[in-house]
């Protein structure tokens, strides 16, 4: 087992275009997370799967972005109409069970520049 | 909501010696679990070590331990016989313990720690 993937790992994107990032989680893991992280900042909560149940959405996540796990596998996050402020590193993370506290692993990200 | 602080926004450690990361947080959950976690320049975030609030004992994970003051809300990371490899950005997290939400993190500001010969 590799860890999380994510794919692309950097994109630059013109101001009013679509985006999406594609997550692979480690095998088996029935939780999957993405969060945002921007320059000098930690990372911030945007929105957990449950398996393919998107359980909870941060207020942070916009009508313009829109996350998927149809087969409780691999993940999406779409951004539509990218603006200059969506500009971030996108991360992606999971964890199995359900048994709170368990290790989270992240993968390398997604660095998304809009211009 | 919570709250995680971290007050230094950059330290330097010679090789070998040790150094301490402060972390306070805030909250009002009596069960949750505090993280520190590693970002090295590649920026995978790597978890170093776990405390469950519960639990008073200080976790310890080989160089790595941490000073857990429950009372005063302060989880502070010691990283003894600094390496070169330590050189990453950590941040401190807290996770609440509820069965009934995401598990999600909630990261500080994060401290660059660079490790100098």
């Amino acid at each position: 087992d590799t860890g999380v993937s994510q794919d692309p790992r950097h994109k630059i994107t013109k101001r009013g275009q679509n985006v999406t990032f594609r997550c692979d989680p480690i095998s088996e893991h029935n939780r999957l997370y993405w969060y945002r992280q921007t320059l000098g900042q930690g990372p911030e909560f945007l929105t957990y799967f449950q398996n393919e149940a998107q359980l909870e959405k941060s207020r942070l996540l916009s009508d313009r972005f829109s996350a998927e796990r149809p087969k409780g596998s691999f993940s999406t996050l779409e951004i539509q109409r990218t603006e200059q402020g969506d500009s971030a590193m996108y991360l992606c993370a999971s964890s199995e069970g359900q048994v709170p506290g368990n290790t989270i692993y992240f993968g390398e990200g997604s660095w998304l520049t809009v211009v | 909501a919570q709250t995680v602080t971290q007050s230094q926004p950059e330290m330097s450690v010679q090789e070998a010696e040790t150094v301490t990361l402060s972390c306070t947080y805030d909250t009002s959950e009596s069960n949750y679990y505090l993280f520190w976690y590693k970002q090295p320049p590649s920026r995978q975030m790597i978890l170093v070590i776990r405390q469950e609030a519960y639990k008073q004992q200080n976790a310890t994970e080989n160089r790595f331990s941490v000073n857990f003051q429950k009372a005063a809300k302060s989880f502070s990371l010691k990283i003894s016989d600094s390496q070169l490899g330590d050189t990453a950005m950590y941040f401190c997290a807290f996770m609440k313990r509820d069965t009934g939400t995401a598990s999600k993190l909630t990261f500080g500001t994060g401290t660059r720690l660079q490790v100098t010969l």
